[in-house]
């Protein structure tokens, strides 16, 4: 069972905010969310992660509601390197351990010049 | 501080064929993983090591093996090479504060 669900694709015009959404209504009081990207043929990127308080990090913004039900990543000024997939995971913050990290197929972000 | 590496870049073996995925990583961090992606497919975990002289199955382990060698290098065998197993092998490194992952740039396999 696909433990996030996201919109398959989304455009977003360069230098306007990029505000990527994640459904993850069975989150555990344990899980934390995580975001990662893979630009094309690229290893996959860290982004960010969090709890339950918004976090901030030089590459984007995590919001996540009050429930935890669901998050959105923002890039604040997206650029045309900003197109990849995006990837919203949820797992213990004890590490993925055998589980590693679970993939589904992600947001393909495009950014349009 | 090189991160992640990974080698060979690109392979192509012939059903039946044997080779070693090489991966090594500089940043000291205990769990390292390895991956294959298939064409518009999410990663799937193969083998994870959470230490020197330990691995465990991930969710597609059948047809590999792995060795890690010590804390930096983790590599991936493939004994006798199918068509299915053509793929993108990622290998990845865990910090163990944070938990994040960090990627090598991956290893592209074909099998005829």
């Amino acid at each position: 069972d696909a433990k996030t669900t996201q919109p398959p694709s989304m455009d977003c015009a360069e230098g306007r905010a990029a505000n990527l959404p994640c459904n993850h209504s069975t989150i555990s009081g344990n899980e934390y969310v995580y975001w990662y990207r893979q630009i094309h043929s690229q290893g996959p990127q860290y982004i960010i992660h969090g709890l339950k308080n918004n976090e901030t990090n030089e590459m984007a913004s995590l919001i996540i509601t009050e429930d935890r039900k669901s998050s959105t990543l923002i890039l604040p000024h997206a650029t045309l390197r900003d197109t990849a997939v995006y990837y919203c995971i949820v797992r213990p913050y004890s590490g993925g351990g055998a589980d590693g990290l679970t993939f589904g197929k992600g947001t393909h972000l495009i950014i349009q010049p | 501080n090189a991160g992640v590496t990974q080698t060979p870049k690109f392979q192509v073996l012939k059903t039946g064929q044997s080779m070693t995925l090489q991966c090594a990583q500089d940043m000291n961090h205990n769990s390292m993983y390895w991956y294959r992606q298939d064409p518009g497919m999410g990663l799937r975990l193969i083998y994870y090591s959470a230490s020197e002289g330990t691995t465990d199955k991930g969710e597609v382990p059948n047809g590999y093996n792995v060795s890690r060698l010590n804390k930096r290098e983790f590599s991936l065998r493939l004994e006798s090479a199918a068509p299915s197993q053509t793929s993108v092998y990622f290998c990845a490194s865990e910090d163990r504060e944070e938990y994040e992952q960090y990627f090598g740039p991956g290893t592209r396999l074909t099998v005829t």
